[in-house]
C-alpha cells in the first residue's frame, strides 16, 4: 500500500521558516514525482511546489519562488519543503502527493498524505 | 496559466439520486483532467484521471466523461459516503497544475 506521510509543521512568526518532510513508502520512491499541495482554512486546493523522481527538475507557483526549496532524498524516500519568509497567506494544510505516473510528464496524484498544519502568525 | 471552473459551488442532492458536476477550462487540456474528493478532515482522493479513467476503487456508480474545455462527473444512486467535496484539476500545461475552487455535494 503506497503511503505518504508529512511532518514539520507547526507555529512559524512571519519572516520565519519551517520545513516540512514528506516520507513514501509502499513504492519506488526515486521513480516518481512528488508534489506539496496546500489548503488555507475553508478553502481550496493549490498546487505549490513539484520535484520529479530524479531531483533534477523542480518547479514552484508564483507566490512561492525564492522563498520555498523542495528537494529529495531518494536513500531516505522523503521529500523536503524549505520555507523561508512566511507570510500569513501561507497559512495552510501542506499535502504532499504523489504523481501517477514515472514519467517526467505532469501526472495528476494518486497517493496523498494526511497534511501538516503551517500557522503563520505573530 | 488555466483557470478551472466549476460549477455549481454547492449542490443539494437526495441520497437515492443523480448528481452531475462541471468542470470548464480557460483553454483547452484535451484530456489529462483529474477528479478528486475530499470528505471532512481528509486528504483528497483521486477518482478519475485521463477525464474519464477511474481510479482504483472507485465505485462504479462514478462516472467522468469530456475533453478539451468542458467536462463532467456524474454520480448515480448518491450513498451517504458521496457527499463531500469534489475538485477537479488539469495537468496538460504546468507549472502551475491548477484546480477548480471545488463543488460541495450536501445532502438535501
Amino acid at each position: 500500500e503506497m503511503k505518504l506521510l508529512e511532518s514539520g509543521g507547526g507555529l512559524v512568526q512571519p519572516g520565519g521558516s519551517l520545513r516540512l518532510s514528506c516520507v513514501g513508502s509502499g513504492f519506488t520512491f526515486s521513480a516518481y514525482g512528488i508534489s506539496w499541495v496546500r489548503q488555507a482554512p475553508g478553502q481550496g486546493l493549490e498546487w505549490v511546489s513539484a520535484i520529479i523522481g530524479s531531483g533534477t527538475v523542480t518547479e514552484y507557483t508564483d507566490s512561492v519562488k525564492g522563498r520555498f526549496i523542495i528537494s529529495r532524498d531518494n536513500s531516505k524516500n522523503v521529500v523536503f519543503l524549505e520555507m523561508t519568509s512566511l507570510r500569513a497567506e501561507d497559512t495552510a494544510i501542506y499535502y504532499c502527493a504523489k504523481g501517477r505516473t514515472t514519467t517526467a510528464r505532469p501526472a495528476p496524484f494518486d497517493s496523498w498524505g494526511q497534511g501538516t498544519l503551517v500557522t503563520v502568525s505573530s | 496559466e488555466i483557470v478551472m471552473t466549476q460549477s455549481p459551488a454547492t449542490l443539494s442532492v437526495s441520497p437515492g439520486d443523480v448528481a452531475t458536476l462541471s468542470c470548464r477550462a480557460s483553454q483547452s487540456v484535451i484530456s489529462n483532467l483529474a477528479w478528486y474528493q475530499q470528505k471532512p478532515g481528509q486528504a483528497p482522493r483521486l477518482l478519475f484521471f485521463g477525464a474519464s479513467i477511474r481510479a482504483t476503487g472507485i465505485p462504479a456508480r462514478f462516472s467522468a466523461s469530456g475533453s478539451g474545455t468542458d467536462f463532467i462527473l456524474t454520480i448515480t444512486s448518491l450513498q451517504s459516503e458521496d457527499f463531500a467535496i469534489y475538485y477537479c484539476q488539469q495537468y496538460a500545461n504546468w507549472p502551475p497544475y491548477t484546480f477548480g475552487q471545488g463543488t460541495k455535494l450536501e445532502m438535501k
